[in-house]
């Protein structure tokens, strides 16, 4: 299993707001900062948040990231079809040495 | 822009050697960053393969880091992959990105190459 945990599904509505969850631990999430990554079906994964709470340059503003502690968690608001895909979380582990993912959410727009 | 493109065998047969090359273009892989392997078994999640400076110097998974060997060469903006002893479990598609922001922060991505490792 995953050095990160995340909830394997999330869904709601248009227009509403979902968060998605990483739990980590002081190795990693504790010490480093999370990034976090859409994926659509068939594609890459993309940069959507970096440094724990910062966009990069083309991304809208309805995703926010946030840490506290050892967790991170990713918010989309105003939720779109174009928002069903898989997010995954990401950071340095210091005891591996290593990167690290979480298991990824994939996000139902209901 | 910067772009990245995977190349390599789509097939490879158990027991041997998965080698992959990324070619960087836009942006001289000299100038800094690190440069990472990640790849994504099918129907499964992301899972961190490597990543490497331009200088030489790599960190590897650990459960992979007896089998695993990656290389930069500046001269040519490129970096490799090379897995040996390979079984069905690394049938994955295999991408290579750039670490822009550190931590994990892969800014670029290629498209992502699927290699299969048959029996």
């Amino acid at each position: 299993q995953s050095v990160l945990t995340q909830p394997p599904s999330v869904s709601a509505a248009p227009g509403q707001r979902v968060s998605i969850s990483c739990s980590g631990s002081s190795s990693n999430i504790g010490n480093h900062y999370v990034s976090w990554f859409q994926q659509l079906p068939g594609t890459a994964p993309k940069l959507i948040i970096y440094d724990n709470d910062r966009r990069p340059s083309g991304i809208s503003d309805r995703f926010s990231g946030s840490k506290s502690a050892t967790s991170a968690t990713l918010g989309i608001t105003g939720l779109q079809t174009g928002d069903e895909a898989d997010y995954y979380c990401a950071t340095w582990d210091s005891t591996l040495s290593a990167g690290v993912f979480g298991g990824g959410t994939r996000v139902t727009v209901l | 822009q910067v772009q990245l493109e995977e190349s390599g065998p789509g097939l490879v047969k158990a027991s041997g050697t998965l080698s992959l090359m990324c070619t960087v273009s836009g942006y001289p892989i000299s100038n800094g960053y690190y440069w990472g392997w990640i790849r994504q078994p099918p129907g499964k999640g992301l899972e961190y393969i490597g990543t490497i400076y331009h200088t030489g110097s790599s960190y590897y998974n650990p459960a992979l880091k007896t089998r695993l060997t990656m290389t930069v060469d500046t001269s040519t903006n490129q970096f490799s992959l090379k897995l040996s002893s390979v079984t069905a479990a690394d049938t994955a598609v295999y991408y290579c990105a750039r670490d822009y922001y550190d931590n994990s922060g892969y800014d670029e991505w290629g498209q992502g190459i699927l290699v299969t490792v048959s029996s």
